[in-house]
């Protein structure tokens, strides 16, 4: 069963970019992942679909700030031009054998 | 555009069962293209998936709660539901019913606003 690796914190400034990383374990590089945004007290809410050579489809409403990218086992959130809002828990979720799996999140603060 | 909405008490008793509803609306449960899910948060923690079910009633569990949970679906109402038996204050949390869409990937793409459940005397 693949495990998801996050770090546990990021921050950035205002306007800024910030690129957050969620790793997959050994022998799962080429799996499919999915980013969520959970802002504070609210529920989780999807992102995109983000697979090994890079490629994503957001969901719907998604800003354009937003966008995904691949290096090996690494997958990438990138947050453009960051707004206040953008302040929030970050997950990835992949799946394997009919279980799915959650890392552990990033708490992103913007400055 | 999909809604899902849980219900079912917010306060539950140690050693008895937790129950909760998911409502779903702008969609069909019997859509063949998605399992439904639960996944749960305890507070100030992240998210841990609880398991998920297809409309013909195939189910699969987390196999660390396996045991103690239940998840059937009713496709008459639009509804599928969740038991997790024998809960002790671990079980706190807030529960999320939610959509996993079946294509090249299997990955939650609707979430319920999510519904707090204290497990307590």
């Amino acid at each position: 069963q693949p495990v998801l690796t996050q770090s546990s914190s990021a921050s950035a400034s205002l306007g800024s970019s910030v690129k957050l990383t969620c790793t997959l374990s050994s022998g799962h590089s080429s799996y499919i992942i999915a980013w969520h945004q959970q802002q504070p007290g609210k529920a989780p809410r999807y992102l995109m679909k983000l697979e090994g050579s890079g490629s994503y489809n957001k969901g719907s409403g998604v800003p354009d700030r937003f966008s995904g990218s691949s290096s090996g086992a690494d997958r990438y959130l990138t947050i453009s031009n960051l707004q206040s809002e953008d302040e929030a828990d970050y997950y990835c979720e992949t799946w394997d054998s009919n279980t799915q799996v959650f890392g552990g999140g990033t708490k992103l603060t913007v400055l | 555009q999909v809604q899902l909405q849980e219900s079912g008490p917010g306060l539950v008793k140690p050693s008895q069962t937790l129950s909760l509803t998911c409502t779903v609306s702008g969609g069909s449960i019997s859509s063949g293209d998605y399992y439904w899910s639960w996944i749960r948060q305890p507070p100030g923690k992240g998210l841990e998936w609880i398991g998920y079910i297809y409309y013909s009633g195939s189910t699969y569990y987390n196999p660390s709660l396996k045991s103690r949970v239940t998840i059937s679906v009713d496709t008459s109402k639009n509804q599928f539901s969740l038991k997790l038996s024998s809960v002790t204050a671990a079980d706190t949390a807030v529960y999320y019913c939610a959509r996993v869409e079946v294509d090249t990937a299997m990955v939650t793409d609707y979430w319920g606003q999510g519904t707090l459940v204290t497990v307590s005397s």
